[in-house]
């Protein structure tokens, strides 16, 4: 049973425009949300999380936002460069029960310059 | 700070054998999880150590078992390999703190190629 879903396997973005990576959940005691940034035969590189006390983190060019009542959170990135095309995933977890963390399937961008 | 380190990059295995992989968490990080990654299906979660206990465990067969040391650093054990292990297994470390795991730092993974 997946409980982080990704249904975009891919996105294309122009070079300066928004990306915007979504991601859903189904387990309402999620309260702790990742983006990792994975390019090929590396590992996962951490971008930024949002606890579920906020709706909103900045770090940069990234802006997470998490909707509990629809249990989606998305990841924009602005404005997107080229270096910014890898995979990315969304993580989840239910840090209060000291859970596991739950990984999506990845969003493929691709940043066309 | 070093970062989490895995050894080794890259295995060629045949079918039957057993292997093992080793991970090196980030001075300081008690917990290290691994994951297993194949095309298509994300990161599975296989197990999570942390003071040398199993904490949390995923869904996969007993083949697959982990370890760690009291210096933190963690082996990961497949036994009878199947073609299907084939994969990226990654290792990741954090810390927990007041009760809460704190977030996950990612090894470069082992690229296991099963013949």
């Amino acid at each position: 049973d997946q409980q982080v879903k990704q249904n975009s396997p891919s996105l294309s973005v122009q070079e300066g425009r928004i990306s915007i990576l979504n991601c859903d959940y189904t387990n309402s005691m999620f309260d702790y949300f990742l983006w990792y940034k994975k390019y090929p035969a590396e590992g996962p590189t951490f971008l930024i999380s949002i606890s579920s006390i906020k709706d909103k983190n900045e770090d940069g060019r990234f802006t997470v936002f998490l909707n509990k009542s629809a249990k989606h959170l998305s990841l924009h990135i602005v404005p997107s460069q080229p270096g910014d095309s890898a995979v990315y995933f969304c993580a989840a977890s239910a840090r209060i029960v000291g859970n596991q963390f739950y990984f999506g399937t990845g969003t493929s961008l691709t940043v066309i310059p | 700070k070093a970062g989490v380190t895995q050894t080794p990059r890259y295995l060629i295995k045949t079918r039957g054998q057993q292997v093992t992989l080793s991970c090196s968490p980030i001075s300081g990080h008690r917990s290290v999880s691994w994951y297993q990654q194949t095309p298509g299906q994300g990161l599975q979660f296989l197990f999570e150590y942390f003071s040398e206990t199993q904490r949390n465990k995923g869904n996969f067969p007993g083949r697959f078992s982990g370890r760690q040391f009291s210096n933190s650093r963690s082996e990961m054990n497949v036994s009878t390999l199947e073609l299907g292990d084939s994969a990226l297994y990654l290792c990741a470390s954090s810390r927990w703190t007041a009760g809460y795991q704190e977030t996950q730092y990612f090894g470069p993974g082992t690229r296991l190629l099963v013949l």
